[in-house]
C-alpha cells in the first residue's frame, strides 16, 4: 500500500530560526513529489514539485530535497517568519504523475512564535 | 495558474440535511477532483468529475451520499447528502494544469462544513 509519512507531527520554533520537515514514502513506482503549504481553514498552496531525477528545488525561503533511492524528502525553511505558521503537506505521485493517484501525508503543523 | 473559487467557504449544517458545494475554475480543465480532509487527517480523494460522464468514485464513497455534477469544463458541484456529524470536514476542489511542466495541481480554498 502506498504511504507517505511525515515528521514531526508538529513543531514550534522561534521567528527567525530555520527548520527542516521530513517526508518518507513507499509509493512505487514513483513519478514526482510535491510540498504544499496549508494555512488553517484554507486550501493547500503548491511550494515545490520534484521529479525522481531532481535532488533539490527552491522557492524563496523554502528548499525541498529528494533522495529517490532512500525514498525520503525534506523541506527546509530558512529564517522563519510568523506567516510560515501552517501545515506542510507532502504529496507523492506514482508513475503517470496524474492528479488522480496522489498519496497525501498528514502534514506537519508548524507554529512560529515571535 | 488556475484560480479556483469554492462556495460556501464555511457552513454549519443540521444533521439529516444536504448541502451543495460549488467549484468554479477560471479556465477549462478536463478533470476536476473532490477531496475530503477530516480534522487532523490527510486529504482523501472522494471522486473525479469528468465533463459529460458520470463521476468516478473512490473506494468508500458512493454517488448516493456524494452526488457530483459537472455541467461544463469550468464548473462542478459536490453535494453532501443526509449529513451526520462524521461528515464534518473540509471539502476541497482540485484541478490539474497540464500546460505547465510537472502538471501543477491547484486546490480551492475549501469548504469547511460543521454538522450539528
Amino acid at each position: 500500500k502506498n504511504q507517505v509519512e511525515q515528521s514531526p507531527q508538529s513543531l514550534i520554533i522561534l521567528e527567525g530560526k530555520n527548520c527542516t520537515l521530513q517526508c518518507n514514502y513507499t509509493v512505487s513506482p514513483f513519478s514526482n513529489l510535491r510540498w504544499y503549504k496549508q494555512d488553517t481553514g484554507r486550501g493547500p498552496v503548491s511550494l515545490t514539485i520534484m521529479t525522481f531525477s531532481e535532488n533539490t528545488k527552491s522557492n524563496g525561503r523554502y528548499t525541498a530535497t529528494l533522495d529517490a533511492d532512500t525514498k525520503q524528502s525534506s523541506l527546509h525553511i530558512t529564517a522563519s517568519q510568523l506567516s510560515d505558521s501552517a501545515s506542510y503537506i507532502c504529496v507523492v505521485s506514482p508513475t503517470g504523475g496524474g492528479a488522480d493517484g496522489l498519496t497525501f501525508g498528514k502534514g506537519t503543523h508548524l507554529i512560529i512564535q515571535p | 495558474s488556475a484560480v479556483i473559487s469554492q462556495k460556501p467557504s464555511r457552513d454549519i449544517c443540521q444533521r439529516g440535511t444536504s448541502l451543495t458545494i460549488q467549484c468554479q475554475v477560471d479556465s477549462q480543465v478536463t478533470m476536476m477532483f473532490w477531496y475530503r480532509q477530516q480534522p487532523g487527517q490527510s486529504l482523501t480523494l472522494i471522486a473525479t468529475a469528468n465533463q459529460g460522464s458520470e463521476a468516478t468514485y473512490e473506494s468508500g464513497f458512493v454517488i448516493d451520499k456524494f452526488p457530483i455534477s459537472r455541467p461544463n469544463l469550468t464548473f462542478s458541484t459536490l453535494t453532501v447528502s443526509n449529513m451526520s456529524p462524521e461528515d464534518s470536514s473540509i471539502y476541497l476542489c482540485s484541478v490539474e494544469d497540464l500546460t505547465k511542466s510537472g502538471n501543477t495541481i491547484y486546490f480551492g480554498e475549501g469548504s469547511w462544513l460543521t454538522v450539528v
